[in-house]
């Protein structure tokens, strides 16, 4: 595997149902993203971990919940979600955090919330 | 707060045609700009990263420039091909953050 992978790619899930995403990078990096991308309207960015610490969360509602176990895994777990969370959930990575990496993106996971 | 839009929305070529994307933002205190590729339902292809301290960059038919005391960048597409059609979308880092804009939709007729 090389780059950035994505699993599942796509998954359907229930209001009531609880499920993770998975992201794996394979570029020996030291900072990994996540971002949602709805229907129509721009990237936003959700968490960011530097060194398997979170340093950013931008005001994401609390079923999102994100762990990253090291500097190569990053998990969304998911709980409770509402149709509006249906979107496409992109992974990134970048050598550091600094504003002068270069990201890196998955494949994305195409999430359906019924 | 940093604003990033990308005009037009949607684009359509023959092929052959060169193409001109827009993409402008609102805080010129930037650190770099990248310009990505989207294919349906995929995720982001990185196409060029401009530092803040350059005003060009280049990479075989595409080149991209960036002007920060105007907040504007274009990537300009030479002698399109059908494999170009994709929705392409412009990134601002400002402060450590990824800005995007909204993308514009190209497609490219044979």
């Amino acid at each position: 595997e090389t780059g950035v992978t994505q699993t599942p790619r796509h998954l359907v899930m229930g209001m009531t149902n609880k499920k993770s995403l998975k992201c794996e990078q394979h570029l020996g990096h030291n900072a990994m993203y996540w971002y949602k991308q709805s229907a129509k309207k721009p990237l936003e960015l959700m968490f960011v971990y530097s060194l398997e610490e979170r340093v950013e969360n931008n005001s994401v509602p609390s079923r999102f919940s994100p762990e990253c176990p090291n500097s190569s895994h990053l998990f969304l777990h998911l709980h409770t979600l509402q149709p509006e969370d249906s979107a496409l959930y992109l992974c990134a990575s970048s050598p550091g955090k600094g504003p002068w990496n270069e990201q890196f993106f998955g494949p994305g996971t195409r999430l359906t919330v019924l | 707060k940093q604003e990033v839009t990308q005009i037009p929305a949607a684009l359509s070529v023959p092929e052959g045609e060169n193409l001109v994307l827009n993409c402008s933002f609102t805080d010129s205190a930037i650190y770099n700009l990248q310009w990505f590729r989207q294919d349906p339902g995929k995720g982001l292809t990185s196409l060029l990263l401009i530092q803040s301290s350059q005003r060009e960059q280049t990479s075989g038919r595409l080149n991209a420039s960036l002007d920060k005391s105007s907040g504007r960048s274009t990537l300009y597409i030479a002698a399109s091909q059908p494999g170009d059609s994709a929705t392409y979308l412009c990134a601002v880092n400002s402060w450590g953050k990824l800005q995007f804009g909204a993308g514009t939709q190209v497609v490219v007729t044979p």
